[in-house]
């Protein structure tokens, strides 16, 4: 069975300034996907940013980056310029072909940007 | 606009009330999902189905049933809801491993 963790409930950090998300997870397959996901007051569930565990390369879109460490299944998620609009529950997850492509999520991370 | 809709929003039942919810996608996807979100557990899977005329249970399937008689369409079922289903219930369809579209989410309260 595939588990995720995020260890942080909650954090804080200041406009402009940068954050960084933690997300480990546990799994024997070699074929996965990592996902962050966004969820603002609005409960609206937003896909921030993708990774293919076969790709080294770490993907970015915009001033959302990760850091996928595979030997070490860990993929945090940077927040750079953060922004007042940032603050939302973020949650990380995983997904192995074949299975039905389920997510299996992390419990969550409360991020809120102060001014 | 394109995506998945899903209906009620809110609903309030009294123990031992049915209820279905329903989701609908018009973005074609074959694999669809339904989670429940409780604070400090994340989303967890109730059940799932591959395509059409197919379900399969996920994680916390007791006390619900779906069906996917149509592709667009998949149904989630509470026969006789339970305090312990008060929750919030997302739908989500996707396309093979590019990750979902949810719904806006059902809060369900049952008293």
């Amino acid at each position: 069975a595939q588990t995720v963790t995020q260890s942080q409930p909650e954090m804080s950090v200041q406009e402009a300034e940068t954050v960084t998300l933690s997300c480990t997870y546990d799994t024997s397959e070699s074929n996965y996907y990592l996902f962050w996901y966004k969820q603002p007051p609005s409960r609206q569930m937003i896909l921030v940013i993708r990774q293919e565990a076969y790709k080294q390369q770490n993907a970015t879109e915009n001033r959302f980056s990760v850091n996928f460490q595979k030997a070490a299944k860990s993929f945090s998620l940077k927040i750079s310029d953060s922004q007042l609009g940032d603050t939302a529950m973020y949650f990380c997850a995983f997904m192995y072909e074949g299975g039905g492509n389920k997510l299996t999520f992390g419990t969550g991370t409360q991020l809120k940007v102060e001014l | 606009n394109a995506g998945v809709t899903q209906t009620p929003k809110f609903r309030v039942l009294k123990t031992g009330q049915s209820m279905t919810l329903l989701c609908a996608q018009d973005m074609n996807h074959e694999y669809m999902y339904w989670y429940r979100q409780d604070p400090g557990m994340g989303l967890r899977l109730i059940h799932y189905s591959v395509g059409e005329g197919t379900t399969a249970k996920g994680e916390v399937p007791d006390g619900y049933n779906v069906s996917r008689l149509k592709k667009q369409n998949f149904l989630l079922g509470l026969e006789s809801a339970a305090p312990s289903q008060t929750s919030v219930y997302f739908c989500a369809s996707s396309y093979v491993r590019y990750g979902y579209t949810f719904g806006s989410g059902t809060r369900l309260t049952v008293v």
